[in-house]
């Protein structure tokens, strides 16, 4: 299994609070996702990065923000949660445009 | 009109049974992705494919690129195969690896 670690694992916070999810991984990949899976909806990216510093919006990115300080982690916030921001998490990982992605095990948010 | 569309949305077999999943897609793309994920779980990626046709087990995947349609089998199915499955698509040019989803099938294989 590839190396990528996401935490908190569950996480419940009150709305108005800022969270931090953090994504972790071993494989030395270059490029980082975060994704949310909703139901209806399913999965929608929120941002991702192509390297280190280099960050971009994705297609559900308003009132998120990210950062990749180094190759091994990046970090999604919410800087004030909504009730609008309940979902499940995941982070992904791959190596180059056209080559598998590696998923973490998600982390569910519930915002009340 | 989704990027990405699966049928069936959800799907009922008998153990032993043969199953189809398919995917169609409106835009040029560098690959595709089944993915599997089970009821709780994580996401587990199936295949990655850009053309032609895939086998590992009991699961088979193939693309025609020129119809803009993918297909998931699965031969012999089992309880265990019981997941969402995912089909995903990166878009051709400079799309750093970024996914778009379709909505999932929920198989259901009874014993």
């Amino acid at each position: 299994d590839a190396g990528i670690t996401q935490s908190p694992r569950h996480k419940v916070t009150e709305t108005g609070t800022p969270v931090t999810l953090r994504c972790h991984q071993t494989e030395n990949h270059r490029y980082m996702y975060w994704y949310r899976q909703d139901p209806g909806h399913g999965l929608r990216l929120i941002h991702y990065s192509y390297g280190v510093k280099d960050t971009d919006k994705g297609e559900v990115s308003d009132g998120y923000s990210v950062s990749r300080s180094k190759t091994e982690d990046f970090l999604l916030t919410l800087e004030s949660a909504t009730s609008s921001q309940t979902s499940v998490y995941f982070c992904a990982i791959s190596d180059w445009r056209g080559t598998e992605a590696f998923f973490g095990q998600g982390t569910r948010l519930t915002v009340v | 009109k989704n990027e990405v569309e699966q049928s069936p949305q959800n799907l009922t077999a008998q153990e032993g049974e043969f199953i189809t999943i398919n995917c169609s897609y409106s835009v040029g793309i560098s690959a595709l992705h089944w993915l599997q994920q089970h009821p709780g779980g994580g996401i587990v990626s199936l295949f990655m494919l850009s053309s032609g046709k895939k086998k590992h087990g009991r699961l088979i995947a193939t693309i025609n690129i020129q119809e803009k349609h993918s297909s998931l089998h699965i031969t012999a199915s089992h309880p265990r195969d019981s997941a969402v499955y995912i089909c995903a698509v990166e878009s051709g040019g400079t799309s750093y690896g970024k996914l778009t989803f379709g909505q999932g099938t929920i198989l259901t294989v009874h014993p």
